[in-house]
Formats: C-alpha cells, structure tokens, sequence
C-alpha cells in the first residue's frame, strides 16, 4: 500500500463518542486526503492537506475535522460519531504534478452503532 | 449532473471475452484520467493513466480518451476471472490537485 498505514483498520464506536484515525506515510508525500466509501456513491473526498497545517474540506466534510502537524501524519477526527459516519475510510497521498496520482492505504472500516 | 458518470453495471463477461467500461465527465478542462482497481475488501489500486486523446494500452488494458466528448473508457482484454473487481474512473480538473470519482462498476468474469 505504497508506504501509507491506516490505523486502526477497523472500530466499533457508539453514537456521539469522539474518533480519530490515522493516516500516517514514508514517502514524503506533499498531498494527503481522506475519503469515505459507501455502497453507490464511490469515493468521496472528506478533507485534504497541501502541506504541513495547510488544509481544506471536500465534498463531504461536515462532521469531520483534520489536522497535519507532520508531513508523515494525517489525523481525521469525528468530534461526535452519528451513524451515518459509518463508513470505510480510506487515506491517499499524491505528489503534486501532472500526474497527481494518488496512492491508497487500506483502509479502516468504522461502524457507529 | 454528478461530475463523473461510470456505467452502472455490473458487467458479467465470458473467460477470454472483452470487457468494456466507459466513463463521462462533466468538466470540460480535465486533464488527467485514471483507472482504477478495487477487489472486494481492497483499498483502489491504479492500473491506467491517460492524459491525450486516444488510446493508451498496457498488458491487457486499453484506456481510450476523447476529451471533445468527455469520454474515457476501459477495455480489459482477454478477461481472466482474477479481473473480476470493481472499477474506478477518476478525473483531474485543471486548477487543482483533487481527484473525481465515479460510482465505479463491477465486473464478473464467468469461467
């Protein structure tokens, strides 16, 4: 999974709890993004980060919150998990260019209960 | 209008047949398309790019672009049934680094 771990990779959690996961990479990697997964819609882009404290939302980005204190580490945290967070989520890096191609973890499956 | 459109599926194919996947755009200045690869359970895993008009072949795979009509399909030659997976389209716009999915479709290669 191109140097990029996701922890945990799978969480049971209950409504209104806080979690965060965890995108952590070796490649030095200037872009990082968190997406989520769901039967019919694909992936959908949640937050992403250009560099070091530079983030922005996505698509899907209400209820989550992101922070990037290091180049290797990308934290998505759900401040009060609702059920319809339940999800796989999945992390990605890219190096900026033409090519943008993005690379995934494996991602971790949360399920709110 | 989603901004990538993939064809529903799934798509079930014979051993050795043709599979044929197509994708639409909605941005008209995309730059960069890709497919990819997702087993059941599996994290997408990239198995084509193409950035010009025309066709791009790899292996088994050609990706074939028409940016007049926003249009980028996947054709898997020769299907094995380790083909079977969901396929990914992604799109590039131009002013940025993000990338667009579509809902993907699954193939089945029947042995």
């Amino acid at each position: 999974d191109a140097g990029i771990t996701q922890s945990p990779r799978h969480k049971v959690t209950e409504t209104g709890t806080p979690v965060t996961l965890r995108c952590h990479q070796t490649e030095n990697h200037r872009y990082m993004y968190w997406y989520r997964q769901d039967p019919g819609h694909g992936l959908r882009l949640i937050h992403y980060s250009y560099g070091v404290k530079d983030t922005d939302k996505g698509e899907v980005s209400d209820g989550y919150s992101v922070s990037r204190s290091k180049t290797e580490d990308f934290l998505l945290t759900l401040e009060s998990a609702t059920s319809s967070q339940t999800s796989v989520y999945f992390c990605a890096i890219s190096e900026p260019g033409r090519q943008n191609i993005q690379y995934f973890g494996a991602g971790t499956r949360l399920s709110v209960l | 209008q989603k901004e990538v459109e993939q064809n529903s599926g799934p798509l079930s194919v014979p051993e050795g047949a043709i599979a044929s996947l197509n994708c639409t755009y909605s941005d008209r200045v995309s730059q960069s398309f890709f497919w990819y690869r997702q087993y059941s359970g599996k994290s997408p895993e990239l198995i084509m790019s193409i950035y010009s008009n025309g066709d791009k072949e790899d292996g088994r795979f050609t990706a074939q672009l028409n940016k007049a009509s926003q249009y980028v399909s996947l054709l898997i030659r020769d299907s094995q049934p380790s083909d079977s997976a969901t396929y990914l389209c992604a799109v590039k716009g131009s002013n940025d680094y993000k990338l667009s999915f579509g809902a993907g479709t699954t193939v089945t290669v029947r042995a």
